[in-house]
């Protein structure tokens, strides 16, 4: 089975500007979370998704939000983008919001200049 | 609410032993452990819940101490394939959620 896959891998964009990241759970997971791990940082939650819902939200600003899709993908938009918000974004997938392990993706990687 | 983890860096030789402690100021549920190698994804290793037991995988182990809020993750006779970053992730609560908050991590680099 693949596993969790995010598009694209690298992304530039400048300031103001806007961008959505896309993620593919792996088959028959239907809970999908979103990280942010800026350079030599640990990953910082910012969403959790599940059957669409939105399950749990980390101390992230309103110009990040997120939806899932019937097939249970996922994408994550930013509004009005900053120079801190440059950073990885990964994406972990799981059957249900509390089953473990996450399942990470390799990340799409932002630069914001 | 972020754990704290020590050391921040070890470099080892092939063979040796390492201890790396993570800890945090709130009671904790369980704690996730994942290694990260240079441009990959966080790799899944183990995951140790209060009152459960000590989990081991191969010649990696990890403890988890409920009252100090503490978890140590030991590896033993290392492996060059044992590089990488390790992050601990914490979760407070069960409330059927994964929203692990994860550790600043700790770079481990095996020499031959």
């Amino acid at each position: 089975d693949a596993g969790v896959t995010q598009s694209p891998t690298h992304l530039i964009k400048t300031r103001g500007q806007q961008v959505t990241l896309r993620c593919s759970p792996i088959s028959g997971h239907k809970s999908v979370s979103w990280y942010q791990q800026v350079l030599g940082q640990g990953p910082q939650f910012i969403f959790q998704y599940y059957e669409k819902e939105e399950r749990g939200r980390g101390n992230f600003p309103d110009r990040f939000s997120a939806r899932q899709f019937p097939n249970y993908s996922s994408e994550l938009n930013v509004n009005a983008l900053l120079l801190g918000d440059s950073a990885l974004y990964l994406c972990a997938s799981s059957r249900t919001p509390g089953d473990s392990p996450l399942h990470f993706g390799n990340g799409t990687r932002l630069t914001v200049t | 609410q972020q754990p704290v983890q020590s050391p921040q860096a070890v470099i080892l030789r092939e063979g040796e032993d390492a201890v790396i402690n993570c800890s945090s100021s709130k009671a904790l549920y369980s704690v996730h452990w994942y290694r990260q190698k240079h441009g990959e994804a966080p790799v899944f290793l183990m995951i140790l819940l209060k009152g459960g037991e000590q989990k081991g995988h191969e010649k990696i182990s990890a403890s988890f101490n409920e009252k100090k809020q503490q978890s140590s993750l030991y590896l033993t006779a290392s492996q060059l394939s044992y590089s990488g970053t390790y992050f601990c992730g914490t979760e407070m609560t069960r409330a059927g959620a994964n929203n692990l908050f994860f550790g600043t991590g700790t770079r481990l680099t095996v020499i031959p």
